[in-house]
C-alpha cells in the first residue's frame, strides 16, 4: 500500500524556472494538501482541495498554483521560481477536510 | 501571537523517562488537536489526536487537552532512543479553515 507518493524527491531550479510537483494517494481520501517546511516556522499550508473539484489557498500561496486532476491526484506548480521558495514540500491527503493528515516522503527544493 | 506555540527545545531525557511535550493555542474555539512525530529528513506521521477535555492514552503515549487553559500535551512514557524525534503540534481552530502546526519540540533520549 503506497499512501501519498510524492515526485521528485529532490530538485534544483535557477531562479525564473518552473516546475511541477506531483502527488498521489491510493487511499481514496477526499481531501488532499500541500504544505512548505521551513526551519524555524513549522509547517504552512500553501493550498488545499477539501474535495474533488475544488482548490483553496491556504495560509501562503503566493507565487503557487495547483491542480486537483482527480481524486486521487493534486499537484503544485511553481511558475516561476524564486529563492524565497527553497523548501521541503509535502503532500498530504485525509479522508475527509482536516481530519488526520498522511504525508507523502517530501520534495526537497533548492531554487539558485 | 501564533496560532500555535512549542517550546523548541531540544528536550533531552534520560532512557526509560518519561518525556513531557507541551503546545499551547491561541483560539479558544478549537475543535481538534493533534501530536505528530517527525524524523530528521522524513515526513511527519500521526501519534494521536484528542478531541475533548482531559487524558487519552495509547500504549506508552498520553496526549492531555485542558481547553481552558488552552494547551495540549503529550506525555511519554519508558522513553526509547527510538523516540529521538521532533514532536508537531496540530491544531484545527473553531474559526479556521486549516490546521495550524506548531514548529516542533525537538526531543533526544539518552541511553
Amino acid at each position: 500500500n503506497a499512501g501519498v507518493t510524492q515526485t521528485p524527491k529532490f530538485q534544483v531550479l535557477k531562479t525564473g524556472q518552473s516546475m511541477t510537483l506531483q502527488c498521489a494517494q491510493d487511499m481514496n481520501h477526499n481531501s488532499m494538501y500541500w504544505y512548505r517546511q521551513d526551519p524555524g516556522m513549522g509547517l504552512r499550508l500553501i493550498y488545499y482541495s477539501a474535495s474533488e473539484g475544488t482548490t483553496d489557498k491556504g495560509e501562503v500561496p503566493n507565487g503557487y498554483n495547483v491542480s486537483r486532476l482527480n481524486k486521487r491526484e493534486f499537484s503544485l506548480r511553481l511558475e516561476s521560481a524564486a529563492p524565497s521558495q527553497t523548501s521541503v514540500y509535502f503532500c498530504a491527503s485525509s479522508v475527509s477536510y482536516n481530519e488526520k493528515l498522511f504525508f507523502g516522503s517530501g520534495t526537497q527544493l533548492s531554487v539558485l | 501571537q501564533k496560532e500555535v506555540e512549542q517550546n523548541s527545545g531540544p528536550l533531552s531525557v534520560p532512557e526509560g523517562a518519561i518525556a513531557s511535550l507541551n503546545c499551547t493555542y491561541s483560539d479558544r474555539g478549537s475543535q481538534s488537536f493533534f501530536w505528530y512525530r517527525q524524523y530528521s529528513g522524513k515526513s511527519p506521521e500521526l501519534i494521536m489526536s484528542i478531541y475533548s477535555n482531559g487524558d487519552k492514552e495509547d500504549g506508552r503515549f498520553t496526549a492531555q487537552l485542558n481547553k481552558a487553559s488552552q494547551y495540549v500535551s503529550l506525555l511519554i512514557r519508558d522513553s526509547q532512543p527510538s523516540d529521538s524525534a521532533t514532536y508537531l503540534c496540530a491544531v484545527n481552530p473553531y474559526s479556521g479553515n486549516q490546521f495550524y502546526f506548531g514548529t516542533g519540540t525537538s526531543l533526544t533520549v539518552i541511553p
